[in-house]
């Protein structure tokens, strides 16, 4: 079992969609990064986030470190939306990120 | 925000040369940056930790004889993969922290750099 999960593996939406991706980890953290990786390889670092909410535009990251869970929404979903999104937990010694198998987004229009 | 970049973004060359990709942390000075090796459809692979003026860490696996790590300035890490064979085929991707940032833990990313051996 992977120390980090993403849930789906793969998503396909309609433009103007709801959309969640979910993130479980199991090990003890210091802080969770949701990154965005487009076709073209890039990563962009979404949020970085060690408790509650934050919001920025259209997308929205919450964690829960009781349930070791995080999620990240996007509202109003639009095909520029679509890229690979990743979990990665900062281990608690704070040097390195451990990566999720990432989830494949597709926003048709 | 910080900002990361990576040269070449892409490079082909051919079995048994040296390739070298350089990491510039460009609005900040990073004193650590980190190596990935991603392969297609899966997730990044940490290979180094690179720390400025010190010899890097290499995660168990990676052999440090061939993909050489110098951090010898606060904005600037390269990577040298040696004797370069088509298994070492991959997209590597640098990040680097920024101390400076509250809290200095987060990453950020460069664009990557395509490796093609033939």
């Amino acid at each position: 079992k992977n120390e980090v999960e993403q849930s789906p593996q793969n998503l396909t939406a309609q433009e103007g969609e709801f959309i969640t991706i979910n993130c479980s980890y199991s090990v003890g953290i210091s802080a969770l990064h949701w990154l965005q990786q487009h076709p073209g390889g890039g990563i962009v670092s979404l949020f970085m986030l060690s408790s509650g909410k934050k919001k920025h535009g259209r997308l929205i990251a919450t964690i829960n470190i009781q349930e070791k869970h995080s999620s990240l929404h996007i509202t109003a979903s639009h095909p520029r939306d679509s890229a690979v999104y990743i979990c990665a937990v900062l281990g608690t010694s704070g040097s390195r990120l451990t990566f999720g198998e990432g989830t494949q987004l597709t926003v048709n229009p | 925000g910080a900002v990361v970049s990576q040269h070449p973004s892409w490079v082909i060359c051919k079995s048994g040369t040296s390739v070298k990709i350089e990491c510039r942390s460009l609005d900040f000075q990073a004193t650590t940056m980190f190596w990935y090796r991603q392969f297609p459809k899966q997730s990044l692979m940490l290979m180094a930790t690179s720390n400025e003026g010190s010899k890097a860490t290499y995660e168990q696996g990676v052999e440090k004889d061939k993909f050489l790590i110098n951090h010898a300035s606060l904005t600037l890490s390269t990577l040298t993969v040696t004797s370069a064979h088509p298994e070492d085929s991959s997209f590597y991707i640098c990040s680097a922290r920024d101390p400076g940032l509250i809290p200095f833990s987060e990453q950020f990313f460069g664009p990557g750099t395509r490796l093609t051996v033939l």
